[in-house]
C-alpha cells in the first residue's frame, strides 16, 4: 500500500493478557517509530528503529514492552501482562531519512488498544 | 525528555480570521520543530516544519515562526476555512528521531 499500515485497528483484551501490534511501513523507509497517544494528549515516543536495530528505546515505559523489526521492514510491538493503563492508541510512523534527521514522519492510522 | 508547553488548549475563530498557536520548550539542544494536524480519528499529518537555522517559514496560508533565544515557536493560520478545524500538535526534537509533542490545540472554525 501507499501509506503506513497498522493492524489490528482495534484490540480489546483483558488485564494480564499478551498483545501484539503490527506496523507495515512505507516501502523503502528505513526509519520506523512507535508512539503512544492517550486520549486528549499528544503522541508520546516509545522506540525508534533504523533498519533492523532499535536506535533508541528510551521511551518504552517498562520491560513489559518490547518491539522488533527483524527484516528491517515490518515491526511488531509486543506488550506482556497488559494493564488498564496501557489503553491508548499506538501509532507507528516511518521516514525515508537515514537517522531521521530531516523530513516528514508518515503516521499510520494507529491501533486502539483497550485493556479491560 | 523535557516537555513542550502548548497554548491554548482550545481555540475558536470565525471563518476568515487568523489563528495563532504557541509552544515553548526548554531543551536548548532542540533543532527541529514540526507541526502536525490531526483530524478526529485520523492519523497526525505534517503541515509545516522549521529548523533552528531559520526564523520564519511560510507555506500558503500557514506560517511558523521560531525564536530560539526565547525558546518558543508559533503556528499562524490566516484566512481560516472550515477544513482547518482539527487538533494541532507542535513538537520539538534533535532531528526527527525522537519528537516530544505538545498537548495539542483543538481549533474550531465557525462559519
Amino acid at each position: 500500500g501507499a501509506g503506513v499500515s497498522q493492524t489490528p485497528s482495534n484490540k480489546v483484551t483483558e488485564k494480564g493478557k499478551y498483545v501484539e501490534l503490527r506496523c507495515d511501513p512505507i516501502s523503502g523507509h528505513t526509519a520506523l517509530y512507535w508512539y503512544r497517544q492517550s486520549l486528549g494528549q499528544g503522541p508520546e515516543f516509545l522506540i525508534y528503529f533504523q533498519g533492523t536495530g532499535a536506535a533508541d528505546d528510551s521511551g518504552l515505559p517498562n520491560d513489559r514492552f518490547f518491539a522488533v523489526r527483524p527484516e528491517g521492514s515490518v515491526s511488531t510491538l509486543k506488550i506482556q501482562r497488559t494493564e488498564r493503563g496501557d489503553s491508548a492508541v499506538y501509532l507507528c510512523a516511518s521516514s525515508s531519512s537515514p537517522g531521521g534527521n530531516t523530513g516528514e514522519l508518515f503516521f499510520g492510522e494507529g491501533s486502539r488498544l483497550t485493556v479491560l | 525528555g523535557e516537555n513542550v508547553e502548548q497554548h491554548p488548549s482550545t481555540l475558536s475563530v470565525q471563518e476568515g480570521d487568523s489563528a495563532v498557536i504557541k509552544c515553548t520548550y526548554s531543551d536548548s539542544a532542540s533543532n527541529y520543530f514540526p507541526w502536525y494536524k490531526q483530524e478526529l480519528g485520523k492519523r497526525p499529518q505534517l503541515i509545516i516544519d522549521i529548523r533552528s537555522n531559520v526564523g520564519e517559514k511560510k507555506d500558503q496560508r500557514i506560517a511558523v515562526t521560531l525564536n530560539k533565544t526565547a525558546k518558543h515557536f508559533s503556528l499562524h493560520i490566516t484566512e481560516t476555512q472550515p477544513e482547518d478545524s482539527a487538533v494541532y500538535f507542535c513538537a520539538r526534537g534533535q532531528g526527527a528521531q525522537k519528537l516530544v509533542f505538545g498537548q495539542g490545540t483543538r481549533l474550531t472554525i465557525n462559519p
